[in-house]
């Protein structure tokens, strides 16, 4: 069975620093794609960042950057510089194929607080 | 601006009454998707499209209904709601490309009283 595992149910970091969220993963798939969804206040769902397993190299999108160890099926997303709008749940997910059906398995999320 | 919008964004009602929850994308995708999202059960997929006609049951359909008729819309349509739908919805859509980014609407908070 395919599972995602977030283990930190929460995390506060002070403004202008670095972050860390960790997430871990099992399938039996040797291509597939990983994302980090951010759920902000508004409770909206905004895609963060996307990796592709295949790819050797870490994505990264302006001040948030991923860590994708495929042998160890880990896939943590570090944020940079943080802002008070990073105040947010974050999701790890990723797309479970069964035939026409790509269903996103989330993890349990992390809820990450920035202080001023 | 490429996005997909849900409406109503809010919404109170009665237990029985049937509602509609519309989901449109202006992306041209292929797949689209419905989702629930409730504390400590996480988002839970109800029903999905492929493509225009045709569609599938996900994880928890029941009480849901949904229908394909346009490429860009695909609504969810709740006959006699009850309390337990109370919920936040999503609705996202996808390239339909095996890996493509599925990308979600604002959400739709339901009360059923």
């Amino acid at each position: 069975a395919q599972t995602v595992t977030q283990s930190q149910p929460e995390m506060s970091v002070q403004e202008a620093e670095t972050v860390t969220l960790s997430c871990t993963y099992d399938t039996s798939e040797s291509n597939y794609y990983l994302f980090w969804y951010k759920q902000p206040p508004s409770r909206q769902m905004i895609l963060v960042i996307r990796q592709e397993a295949y790819k050797q190299q870490n994505a990264t999108e302006n001040r948030f950057s991923v860590n994708f160890q495929k042998a160890a099926k880990s896939f943590s997303l570090k944020i940079s510089d943080s802002q008070l709008g990073d105040t947010a749940m974050y999701f790890c997910a990723f797309p479970l194929l069964t035939g026409a059906n790509s269903k996103l398995t989330f993890g349990k999320g992390i809820t990450l607080s920035v202080r001023p | 601006e490429a996005q997909v919008t849900q409406n109503p964004r809010y919404l109170i009602t009665v237990t029985g009454k049937k509602l509609t929850v519309t989901c449109s994308q202006n992306m041209n995708h292929e797949y689209m998707s419905w989702y629930r999202q409730d504390p400590g059960l996480g988002l839970r997929q109800i029903y999905y499209s492929m493509n225009v006609e045709v569609t599938d049951k996900g994880d928890v359909p029941e009480g849901y209904k949904v229908s394909r008729k346009e490429k860009r819309n695909f609504p969810l349509i709740l006959e006699s709601p009850s309390p337990n739908q109370t919920s936040l919805y999503f609705c996202a859509s996808a390239s339909g490309l095996t890996w493509s980014t599925q990308y979600f609407g604002p959400g739709t908070r339901l009360t059923v009283l």
